[in-house]
């Protein structure tokens, strides 16, 4: 099993670009989200998903978009790209849509914006 | 909103010796999990807490959930360099669907 795929592993954008951080995952789980990883500050949520149609705005939504077309992928977009968005930004999927269910992530996503 | 707060941030451990981080809520969960990051690797699930006072073991892992069900913690019992790494705890926000995790305990283990 893949499990949870992010790519590219890392990237590095200009200021003022945009791109899109690709996630899928081929456990049929309903539940996708993302998170940022900045040293010292956990993981936060930036958006999330309860089902394909369905996102929602997580702790730090601001500079990004994201669709859920299929139940499959969910990717992230940076519309246009800021140095305070350089992290480590990890895709994750759960079962359900419910609390008590483990949480898979993705490999990351290592992005530099100078 | 509701905030989880894990220490140590971290960890300096001699090899052989227990140690324990410890998560506190804000606000009562309904559960708790727990995380281990390897360094440059990405999270991986190793436990659920739900009910108040549990105890659960792994090994050399102890994991405990507080009986308020606001506090939690990881207790690893002669540490080993396997475990090194960044370990976190998650708690689910009672508004909805998200999962908020603490700021990691980040453990290094000194040969």
């Amino acid at each position: 099993n893949a499990g949870v795929t992010q790519t590219p592993k890392f990237q590095v954008l200009k200021t003022g670009q945009s791109m899109t951080l690709q996630c899928a995952q081929d456990m049929n789980h309903e539940y996708m989200s993302w998170y940022r990883q900045d040293p010292g500050m956990g993981l936060r949520l930036i958006h999330y998903s309860v089902g394909a149609g369905i996102t929602d705005q997580g702790e730090v939504p601001n500079g990004y978009n994201v669709s859920r077309s299929t139940t499959e992928d969910f990717p992230l977009r940076l519309l246009s790209a800021a140095p305070s968005q350089t992290s480590v930004y990890f895709c994750a999927s759960r079962r359900q849509a419910q609390m008590n269910t483990e949480a898979f992530f993705g490999q990351g996503t290592r992005l530099t914006v100078v | 909103g509701q905030q989880v707060m894990q220490i140590p941030q971290y960890q300096h451990v001699q090899e052989g010796e227990d140690f324990t981080t410890y998560c506190n809520s804000s606000t009562t969960l309904s559960n708790i999990q727990w995380y281990k990051q390897r360094p440059g690797g990405h999270p991986v699930f190793l436990i659920q807490l739900v009910k108040s006072g549990e105890v659960k073991k792994q090994k050399r892992l102890t994991f405990q959930f507080g009986e308020a069900k606001k506090n939690s913690s990881l207790h690893i019992t002669a540490t080993q360099t396997t475990d090194v790494g960044t370990y976190f705890c998650a708690g689910p926000r009672a508004a909805g669907n998200k999962l908020t995790f603490g700021g990691g305990t980040r453990v290094l283990v000194k040969p």
